[in-house]
């Protein structure tokens, strides 16, 4: 079993509609969680990170934890072209010396 | 720029010669990762390092490939006798000493590893 799974995508949106990316995660014991978004060719760059359950909200970004569900999602609201990326995943395990990534899941917003 | 530093940014090697990248941590930050990137594929990690230190290596393939973080300077990735499956980016993350509240890492540019 993978530790952090992404649907690979690509997940196709219209602009201006609402981008929905989801992740589960194996390890119970995980204690942090964050979206990294990666441009074709670039580094990753964090998005949002998320410690606790419920959801957390920046600007057009909210992130969604739930860890009874092992589940972890992103919503984007008011896609852009510009938004269109890879979206990744990624859960610490305690102690937070480990950070596992999932294989991402690639967004296009059309205009 | 405070940010993760890494270079070279692209080098190319032939099979069999030693490839070394570096990275220099965002200041402030005692934490070193490397992760791995094969082309349309997720990151993959290898190590993670502090000062001098080798705290988690269990992603570092078992032959050809060694890392550190001396007490002065950048960490090193060092990759002997290269072989074309090496050919990947590789990235360096660094983050602060770690927080009751969770290890957030930040990413450098990546270092792209040709393989000729």
């Amino acid at each position: 079993q993978k530790e952090v799974e992404q649907n690979s995508g690509p997940l196709s949106v219209p602009e201006g509609a609402i981008a929905s990316l989801n992740c589960t995660y194996s390890d119970r014991g995980s204690q942090s969680f964050f979206w990294y978004r990666q441009y074709s060719g670039k580094s990753p760059e964090l998005i949002m990170s998320i410690y606790s359950n419920g959801d957390k909200e920046d600007g057009r970004f909210t992130a969604q934890l739930n860890k009874a569900s092992q589940y972890v999602s992103l919503l984007i609201r008011d896609s852009q072209p510009s938004d269109s990326a890879t979206y990744l995943c990624a859960v610490s395990g305690p102690g937070g010396f480990k950070t596992i990534f999932g294989a991402g899941t690639r967004l296009f917003v059309k205009a | 720029n405070a940010g993760v530093m890494q270079n070279p940014r692209h080098l190319v090697r032939r099979r069999g010669q030693e490839a070394r990248l570096r990275c220099s941590p965002m200041k402030g930050h005692s934490h070193v990762y490397w992760y791995r990137q094969l082309p349309e594929e997720g990151l993959k990690f290898m190590v993670y390092l502090q000062k001098e230190n080798i705290i988690d290596e269990s992603g570092m393939p078992k032959e050809r490939f060694s890392a550190e973080f001396p007490k002065e300077g950048p960490s090193i990735l060092r990759i002997q006798q290269v072989v074309r499956g090496d050919s990947a980016a590789y990235f360096c993350a660094s983050s602060p000493p770690l927080q009751p509240s969770g290890n957030t890492i930040y990413f450098g540019e990546g270092s792209w590893l040709t393989v000729v």
